[in-house]
């Protein structure tokens, strides 16, 4: 069974500063995704990873993927205050199992 | 989140009570998804379905049924709720993989049991 631990759950930190949250996986899967959610919202997606090695930014935000590690990083650079919110990643199941498995989160606070 | 919609947005049941949670979506999409969300354990996969007429169970069935008699519509029930089924429930759907990446999330359901 496909599981997905994301660390640290609680990240406080101050504006200007870098950062980075990180997303382990315990099978092969094919496709990563990260969320945003504000409180009391539904879920915003931010990226898509597709491959090894694949990298995609938005503005203070970068996604990464190593699919041999198991591993994907949302690196946050040079914070501001609206980038509080709680992120997730989510991991889909090969093809034929199409569970998608979210990690438990990571609730950023940037302090001014 | 264009396109998913869940009712209803609120509703308190009592202890035994029965009720269903409709997720409709309008972009004909294979697979849906309903989740619920708990404070500190992110979004759990209660049942899930990859197309009309089927459905799975997800990592927390027990308590929920699930039914997708038509592709657009997948309905979620609590035969006889319970408190532990205080919770927002998520619906999401999204095309078959090999036709897309994105996945749409509907606003989520409020539900107490008291």
């Amino acid at each position: 069974e496909l599981k997905v631990e994301q660390n640290p759950l609680f990240l406080s930190m101050q504006e200007g500063k870098n950062y980075t949250i990180y997303c382990n996986y315990s099978t092969t899967s094919d496709r990563l995704y990260w969320y945003r959610q504000d409180p009391g919202k539904s879920l915003e997606s931010l990226f898509v990873l597709l491959s090894n090695g694949a990298v995609k930014q938005e503005g203070r935000l970068m996604a990464s993927l190593d699919t041999k590690a198991r591993l994907s990083t949302l690196h946050i650079t040079a914070a501001v205050h609206d980038l509080s919110a709680t992120y997730f990643c989510a991991v889909d199941g090969i093809f034929g199992n199409e569970k998608l498995t979210f990690g438990t989160g990571t609730r950023l606070t940037i302090i001014p | 989140n264009a396109g998913v919609t869940q009712t209803p947005k609120f509703r308190v049941l009592k202890t035994g009570q029965s009720m269903t949670l409709l997720c409709a979506q309008d972009m004909n999409h294979e697979y849906m998804y309903w989740y619920r969300q708990d404070p500190g354990m992110g979004l759990r996969l209660i049942h899930y379905s990859v197309g009309e007429g089927t459905t799975a169970k997800g990592e927390v069935p027990d308590g929920y049924n699930v039914s997708r008699l038509k592709k657009q519509n997948f309905l979620l029930g609590l035969e006889s709720a319970a408190p532990s089924q205080t919770s927002v429930y998520f619906c999401a759907s999204r095309e078959a993989k090999s036709s897309g990446n994105t996945i749409y999330f509907g606003e989520g359901s409020w539900l107490t049991v008291v």
